[in-house]
C-alpha cells in the first residue's frame, strides 16, 4: 500500500522559471493539502484540493502560486517566475476525508532551490 | 497562529520514556489532538490521536487531561531513532472543515 507519493525530490530553478511539484496521494484518498516549510520553519498550510475543486487556499501567496488536482493524475503545485524566496520543502497530504477525525498522511516532499 | 504550546527542546536518555507536554488552554469540546513528528527535514509522520480519553498504538501513548487543556505524548522506550521535532496539533474548524496549524514543535533529542 503506497503512500503520499512526490515527485521530483529536488528541484532547482533559476529565477524567472516556472516549477511543476507533483503529488500522488493515497490510495482512496481524494482529499490533498499542501505544505511550505522555509528552513529552520514549521509547516506553512497553502491549499486544500479535492478532485476537480478547490476547497481552501488562503495560505496560498497572491500570486504565481496556483493548485490544481484533475480527475485523473496527481495533484499540482505550480509556481510561475520563481523567486529566491521561494526555496523551501513542499509537502503533500491526503486524507481519506475531511472530518475531524480524518488523519493526514504526508509525502517525502519536494525541496526546492532557486538559484 | 498555532493554538498549542510546546517546549522549544527535550534531551531523552535512550531506552527511558520520553514525556512530551502540550497546553492546549483554548482547545474547543469536539476538537482532536494530533501528534506528529518530522525526522531530519522527512515529511512529518503521523503518531496518534485522541479527543478525551487515552490512546495507546504502537508508537506511542497519549494522555489527555480531564480538562483537555493539555496532553503528554509518551513514547516508552525512546530509541536513537526517534530524534525529531514532535508537532503537537489542534485540528483548526473553519468554514471548510479542517486544517492543521504546524507549531514549532519540540526537538526532542534521545542521547546513547
Amino acid at each position: 500500500n503506497a503512500g503520499v507519493m512526490q515527485n521530483p525530490r529536488h528541484l532547482v530553478r533559476r529565477r524567472g522559471q516556472e516549477a511543476r511539484l507533483r503529488c500522488s496521494p493515497m490510495k482512496g484518498h481524494s482529499h490533498v493539502y499542501w505544505y511550505r516549510q522555509l528552513p529552520e520553519e514549521g509547516l506553512k498550510f497553502m491549499v486544500y484540493l479535492q478532485k476537480e475543486n478547490i476547497i481552501d487556499e488562503s495560505g496560498m501567496p497572491k500570486e504565481r502560486f496556483s493548485a490544481e488536482f484533475p480527475k485523473e493524475g496527481p495533484s499540482i503545485l505550480r509556481i510561475q517566475q520563481v523567486v529566491r524566496g521561494d526555496s523551501a520543502a513542499y509537502f503533500c497530504a491526503s486524507s481519506l476525508g475531511a472530518d475531524d477525525q480524518e488523519t493526514q498522511y504526508f509525502g517525502p516532499g519536494t525541496r526546492l532551490l532557486v538559484l | 497562529d498555532a493554538k498549542t504550546t510546546q517546549p522549544t527542546s527535550m534531551d531523552c536518555a535512550e531506552g527511558r520514556a520520553a514525556n512530551l507536554p502540550c497546553n492546549h488552554s483554548t482547545i474547543s469540546g469536539n476538537e482532536y489532538v494530533y501528534w506528529y513528528r518530522q525526522i531530519h527535514s522527512q515529511g512529518p509522520q503521523y503518531i496518534i490521536h485522541g479527543l478525551k480519553n487515552n490512546e495507546t498504538n504502537e508508537m506511542a501513548s497519549l494522555i489527555i487531561t480531564e480538562d483537555r487543556k493539555s496532553s503528554t505524548l509518551i513514547l516508552p522506550h525512546a530509541t536513537l531513532r526517534d530524534t525529531a521535532v514532535y508537532y503537537c496539533i489542534v485540528r483548526v474548524r473553519d468554514n471548510y472543515g479542517q486544517n492543521f496549524v504546524f507549531g514549532p514543535g519540540t526537538r526532542l533529542s534521545v542521547l546513547p
